[in-house]
């Protein structure tokens, strides 16, 4: 079956611009995961849903960034006004549930702010 | 908050070797334990978890783990290299308490495999 898939792919912002990256998770997927993942170091923890309630958005860097999933289903990172220190690779992953559940991860958003 | 430890950002081994990359964590809880794979410009796949039961863990590709919670580690073996296991390997660790869902994850290991 499908997998968690993003877009876009590669996402090049000129500084102070805004970005949205989207992610579109396993179909009936209860729980959803943002993760940044700068180069060199593993994921970090952004923020999680389950269905449309973001319970945990404690990994947030800034009030420029923004997570929403109206419908509990597809989800949307924005970033307003990006930075420098934005550029990473921005991984989306979800799981049935919670907890011991797998989380399946997508191919990941590159985003480079120049 | 958990941390994680993965000894050696770099590993290499020769095609048919054992493979050891090695994963500590800091808690005292004994924690759900993870390790991911990843291949350039793809995400993470899982490889294997541990919950709860047997310590000795196996996943796909021939890999396995084992919880050693006396030693807070969790490394990942496999007993000959396959030049398809060139890639990037992450340990990961769940938070405890009320945040269990969050997977903290260590710097990665990237493995090269030699012909």
């Amino acid at each position: 079956g499908a997998g968690v898939s993003q877009s876009p792919r590669y996402k090049v912002a000129k500084r102070g611009q805004d970005v949205a990256l989207r992610c579109d998770p396993i179909s009936g997927h209860v729980s959803l995961f943002w993760y940044q993942q700068a180069l060199g170091q593993g994921p970090e923890f952004l923020t999680y849903f389950q269905n449309e309630a973001q319970l945990d958005k404690s990994g947030l860097p800034s009030d420029r960034f923004f997570a929403e999933r109206p419908e509990g289903s597809v989800s949307t990172l924005k970033i307003q006004r990006t930075q420098q220190e934005d550029s990473a690779v921005y991984l989306c992953a979800s799981s049935q549930y919670m907890v011991t559940e797998t989380q399946y991860f997508g191919p990941g958003t590159r985003l480079l702010v120049l | 908050a958990q941390s994680v430890t993965q000894l050696g950002s770099h590993v290499s081994v020769s095609e048919g070797a054992l493979v050891l990359l090695r994963c500590n964590y800091s808690s005292s809880v004994p924690p759900y334990l993870f390790w991911y794979v990843q291949y350039p410009n793809q995400g993470l796949q899982l490889l294997l978890k541990y919950t709860t039961g047997a310590t000795l863990v196996k996943g796909i590709n021939g890999f396995e783990a084992e919880f050693k919670k006396s030693e807070t580690s969790f490394h990942l073996t496999k007993p000959s290299a396959h030049m398809s296991d060139a890639a990037e390997y992450f340990c990961a660790v769940t938070e405890s308490g009320g945040s269990n869902y969050k997977l903290t994850f260590g710097k990665g290991t990237l493995l090269t495999v030699n012909p």
